[in-house]
């Protein structure tokens, strides 16, 4: 089965431009999560979707959103972009959003802010 | 402040030697999880514990969950080059729906 995979594995922007990352979840798999991976913040919760509705999120601000496809495939989307937003982003799915919460990751999208 | 406390942050040991990770919060946990992250990839989940004492192995990593189900320790004994990571634990706190992650731990075993 194939894992998560995620696009573009590199991204280089500038100030003020905005971004949209992709994700497609392990086949089978409905629920996507994103997370934000800095140094100094660590890995950081953005939001969670689940049959193309957000179920939860976290504390980041409007900048930054989603949304989830009928597929289950979903995209992240970060507006007026600033110089800290540069990290890896990483996305992660699991078969429901209830249980253990086991998240199986993709290799992350690593954005630059210059 | 992080919901999920890893210690020590960097550690650098000889193959061979054996070494232990600790996770610590103030926190409830249905679960708990750890993970190891190598350059350039996502996390890769390694185990989950649910029960409090509970006591995992996985070849030479043991994973242990706290009594009161607030800590959880990793263990690594006679550790080689492979293990050589960032390793991540990561709760669901009682009664939340998404996981909070630790600090991390930089693991380096020197051949």
């Amino acid at each position: 089965k194939a894992g998560v995979t995620q696009t573009p594995r590199y991204l280089i922007k500038t100030r003020g431009q905005q971004v949209t990352l992709s994700c497609s979840p392990i086949s089978g798999h409905r629920s996507v999560s994103w997370y934000q991976q800095t140094p100094g913040q660590g890995l950081q919760f953005l939001f969670e979707y689940f049959s193309e509705t957000q179920r939860n999120k976290g504390n980041f601000p409007g900048r930054f959103s989603g949304r989830q496809f009928s597929n289950s495939r979903s995209e992240m989307n970060v507006s007026t972009l600033e110089l800290g937003d540069s990290a890896l982003y990483l996305c992660a799915s699991r078969l429901r959003t209830s249980g253990t919460g086991e998240q199986y990751f993709g290799p992350g999208t690593r954005l630059t802010v210059t | 402040t992080q919901l999920l406390e890893q210690s020590p942050q960097f550690l650098s040991i000889q193959e061979g030697e054996n070494l232990t990770v600790y996770c610590n919060s103030s926190s409830v946990f249905s679960s708990l999880q750890w993970y190891r992250q190598e350059p350039g990839e996502g996390p890769v989940l390694l185990v989950t514990v649910v029960t409090g004492g509970e006591v995992k192995k996985l070849k030479r990593l043991t994973f242990q969950f706290g009594d009161a189900r607030k800590d959880s320790s990793l263990h690594i004994t006679a550790a080689q080059p492979g293990d050589t990571g960032l390793y991540l634990c990561a709760g669901l706190p009682t009664g939340a729906n998404n996981l909070f992650f630790g600090t991390g731990t930089r693991l380096t075993v020197i051949p």
